[in-house]
């Protein structure tokens, strides 16, 4: 089946520095939908971003991915890290026209400091 | 707009008593919907998808069943708890399939002792 790896466990940065968190993934299926999730604490998920198309930048509130078909990534990234930007954030992927719903990562916890 | 509605917002329950879990969409007629559990600090897990009323598919069922008995209405149950059903349930909603962002709910708190 489906599987999504990312950066394991807690990352934690100064504000102002950049950021990356990786993702990898294994799909038998040639069109995966790659997404990435932000869960601030005692909230729910909420769409941080999402791609399909390869090797195109996509953007939102300062991050910004890029779905590798060839290496089957989509990693993330934001140059310059903000306290708010302290949750945990989840990679996930689907498979193109199919109901069934999303495969996650384990989850990376970020910790801005000032 | 849609709004996702879950109830009840937090439970405490006893290992072996039964459990209902609700969730409602509003504004949107036909959803996709699903159920996901999150272990306390852990990854989400899907349990259930449902793409019509009266039609469910299981992922992961950890001894849990959901039904839908109604377009805007999700249900996830047992009749047994185990400890290991601890955690964050959530319900979501997507448009249709793989592509379709996925809207979640505010999540059910659930403690078993």
């Amino acid at each position: 089946g489906d599987s999504v790896t990312q950066t394991e466990g807690l990352v934690t940065l100064t504000e102002g520095l950049p950021v990356m968190l990786n993702c990898t993934y294994q799909t038998i299926y040639s069109n995966p939908f790659l997404f990435w999730y932000v869960q601030h604490l005692n909230e729910s998920p909420r769409l941080l971003l999402k791609s399909f198309t390869d090797n195109k930048r996509t953007e939102h509130q300062g991050f910004h991915a890029t779905l590798h078909k060839s290496s089957s990534s989509f990693h993330l990234q934001k140059s310059s890290a903000q306290l708010s930007d302290s949750a945990l954030y989840y990679c996930a992927l689907s498979e193109d026209n199919y109901a069934q719903g999303l495969t996650f990562g384990l989850g990376t916890r970020v910790s801005v400091f000032p | 707009a849609q709004t996702i509605h879950q109830w009840p917002v937090a439970e405490i329950k006893a290992v072996g008593s039964p459990l209902s879990l609700g969730c409602t969409i509003k504004g949107k007629s036909s959803p996709n919907l699903y159920w996901y559990w999150q272990a306390t600090g852990g990854t989400l897990q899907q349990l259930f998808y449902s793409i019509t009323v009266g039609q469910v598919e299981s992922v992961v069922q950890l001894n849990l069943s959901a039904s839908r008995p109604k377009d805007d209405q999700f249900i996830l149950s047992t009749e047994k708890l185990l400890l290991s059903h601890s955690g964050f349930y959530l319900c979501a909603w997507s448009l249709s399939g793989g592509q379709d962002t996925q809207y979640f709910g505010p999540g059910t708190r659930l403690l078993v002792l």
